[in-house]
């Protein structure tokens, strides 16, 4: 079975740092791409961060840039996600999912970890 | 960056009826590159539509996508209980930020 699994979220205060991180299993890692996107209480996704598929792109949202930091462990079949410099508009649940091989849209997710800043 | 705007924000409906969606991009999508995804409550985000149109496997066929230029829609053909949920439209083809629309939520009336 195809899934992503997170962890590593908690409460933390501001200013302070977090890594999250993601261990998928059921397919080859290398194979897709990746992404972090986040949902604050009651409101919409908002996608934060990509790793390209061959390692070669990270992408940010302008939201979070300069503070967040994507990266990959192939070895580990894990994706993280360190967060530094947290704020208050930081709380959210924080979802790692998978863009699909041939078609690019990301078909699966976790079941999100969540992150409190205060 | 491309933004999406979808409306209805509330679509207020009864079981069996029909839901139609809509999202609008704020400039072309390359290759139709649009997603729907269906959100119950304390869920994560399930995947229904990819490529403006195409269904993956394991969505039932009452879920279908449609584009005609930058306006994009959902359509639901006969509602099922499960189906009241919030619907999210989400670009992933151009260049970064890959960028969602703000939802639209399916209620019972």
């Amino acid at each position: 079975q195809e899934q992503v699994v997170e962890s590593g979220g908690g409460l933390v205060k501001p200013g302070g740092s977090l890594r999250l991180s993601c261990v998928v299993s059921g397919f080859t890692f290398s194979d897709h791409s990746m992404h972090w996107i986040r949902q604050a209480p009651g409101k919409g996704l908002e996608w934060i961060s990509y790793f390209s598929r061959s390692g070669g792109a990270t992408y940010y949202a302008d939201s979070v840039k300069g503070r967040f930091t994507i990266s990959r462990d192939s070895l580990q079949n894990s994706l993280y996600l360190h967060m530094d410099n947290l704020r208050d508009d930081d709380t959210a649940v924080y979802y790692c999912a998978r863009s699909a091989h041939y078609y690019y849209a990301i078909d699966v997710w976790g079941q999100g970890t969540a992150v409190i800043v205060s | 960056e491309i933004v999406l705007t979808q409306f209805p924000g509330t679509l207020s409906l009864s079981p069996g009826e029909r839901a139609t969606l809509s999202c609008r991009a704020s400039q072309s999508l390359n290759s139709g590159h649009l997603a729907w995804y269906q959100q119950r409550p304390g869920q994560s985000p399930r995947l229904l539509i990819f490529a403006a149109s195409s269904r993956p496997a394991g969505i039932p066929a009452r879920f279908s996508g449609s584009v005609s230029g930058t306006d994009f829609t959902l359509t639901i053909s006969r509602l099922e209980p499960e189906d009241f949920a919030v619907y999210y439209c989400h670009q992933y083809g151009n260049s970064p930020p890959f960028t969602f629309g703000p939802g639209t939520k399916v209620e019972v009336k």
